[in-house]
């Protein structure tokens, strides 16, 4: 079974805070993907990656950076964080077959 | 502006009902459509994944069928269970999207025993 793990489950942080939030598979997968999700909206994507330091972004890339260093760990960064930045934010990952799998998801609440 | 809209938004049903829900995409540059269903404090999970316009898919008590030159796609559960309870997640691939998936909100469903 494919396993994707986030750090956190819960994460509090204050306004102008560096956040990283991390995610890591066991399935040697290519792609990795951030989402963040919100009361009433779909899953909206920051930012991808299809290989080691290759990084792509999403429809939401703003405010945010990432990082794959290794195949596989792919982190989050929030530069400063904001309130607005508030959110639960999933990761999930993808070999060449098209089913997307999920880690649990990090709920950030900014201050 | 792709767009992904599922109906309805939430759904509350008695143990045993039959439901249905709808999701509607664009139906030009269709690729694939996603389900996924996400409980409670768990990791969002793939129910299917449908390319083929007509496809029909089944796993257990759910099935979803999917009409690509019309847009929409329906998953239906059949005798719900408490279980089922979730929210059910669809999300579409365009052609040469580079496995950009844009979902839709969701569609909430509780199975009252």
């Amino acid at each position: 079974d494919v396993k994707v793990t986030q750090s956190s489950r819960y994460l509090v942080k204050r306004t102008g805070e560096k956040v990283f939030l991390e995610c890591v598979q066991d399935m040697d997968h290519e792609n990795m993907f951030w989402y963040r999700q919100d009361p009433g909206l779909g899953l909206r994507l920051i930012y991808f990656s299809y290989d080691v330091k290759m990084k792509e972004k999403g429809d939401i890339p703003e405010g945010y950076s990432v990082s794959r260093e290794k195949k596989e760990r792919f982190s989050l960064i929030l530069e400063s964080a904001s309130t607005n930045q508030t959110s639960m934010y999933l990761c999930a990952t993808r070999t060449g077959e098209e089913t997307q799998y999920f880690g649990p998801g990090t709920r950030l609440l900014v201050l | 502006i792709l767009n992904v809209e599922q109906s309805p938004q939430s759904l509350h049903v008695q143990e045993g009902d039959s439901t249905n829900f709808t999701c509607s995409f664009p139906s030009s540059n269709f690729y694939a459509l996603h389900w996924y269903r996400w409980e409670t404090a768990k990791s969002p999970e793939a129910l299917f994944v449908m390319t083929l316009n007509g496809d029909e898919k089944k796993k257990g008590r759910i099935s979803a069928t999917l009409n690509t030159k019309e847009g929409y796609s329906y998953l239906y559960i059949k005798g719900s269970q408490p279980e089922d309870s979730a929210t059910y997640l669809c999300a579409f691939r365009i052609s040469g999207g580079y496995n950009k998936l844009i979902f839709g909100a969701g569609t909430r469903l509780a199975v009252h025993p």
